[in-house]
């Protein structure tokens, strides 16, 4: 059974550009969760999808927006790059009646904004 | 504003010796806590978690301490490996653990064999 995957695992973006992550979701979860881990810090919960729609969401501006697809996979959408976005940015799966008690964790996609 | 924190960046501790890793939170809604392990290259791998209707929730080598007056967690791991050498990161949740992670900044725990 795989678990999360993400990708790219790795890239570099220069400052302005458009960037897109994927995630596909552990088998039989519902709901996708991205979070943000800028280095030295722990994660930060960037937004949530469920049935397609964003459910929740923290406290990122609009430059970040996502979209899930009908199989549950999600894309993490940023726009107009800035330095300060250069993280890891992590993809957790979850069942939705299960909350955060039973999500995952992807290996991540290390952007690096130059 | 970081609701929560792990005070301590890193940790040394001798194999077969016990691990503390502690964490505070500000936010009195959160009412489940959970630990997560992290390897370099790797995503946070769930550890043990906590309601908050306890106050101990213990599960092999890994035991977890609430203390809600002093709104603080702790990890004891018994007896260290040095496989256990990774960063910990404590992270809490509001309404159940429905809702989304707040995590803290991590310690680095290095069990030295």
């Amino acid at each position: 059974d795989a678990g999360v995957t993400q990708s790219p695992t790795h890239l570099i973006k220069t400052r302005g550009q458009q960037v897109t992550l994927r995630c596909s979701p552990k088998s039989g979860h519902d709901t996708v969760s991205w979070y943000q881990q800028a280095l030295g810090q722990g994660p930060q919960f960037i937004f949530q999808y469920y049935e397609e729609e964003e459910r929740q969401r923290g406290n990122f501006p609009d430059r970040f927006s996502g979209h899930q697809f009908p199989n549950y996979s999600s894309e993490l959408n940023v726009n107009a790059l800035l330095l300060g976005d250069s993280a890891l940015y992590l993809c957790a799966s979850s069942l939705v009646d299960r909350g955060v008690a039973e999500a995952f964790f992807g290996q991540g996609t290390r952007l690096t904004v130059v | 504003d970081q609701q929560v924190k792990q005070n301590s960046p890193s940790l040394s501790v001798q194999e077969g010796r016990i691990s503390i890793l502690n964490c505070d939170y500000t936010n009195s809604m959160f009412d489940y806590f959970l630990w997560y392990k992290k390897y370099p290259a790797e995503g946070p791998t769930f550890l043990i978690s906590i309601s908050s209707i306890k106050d101990k929730n213990e599960d092999g080598r890994f035991t977890v301490f609430l203390n809600k007056s002093a709104k603080h967690l702790s990890l004891h791991i018994v007896p260290s490996q040095p496989g256990d050498s990774a960063v910990y990161f404590c992270a809490a949740s509001a309404r159940g653990g429905a809702n989304n992670l707040f995590f803290g900044t991590g310690t680095r725990l290095t069990v030295i064999p």
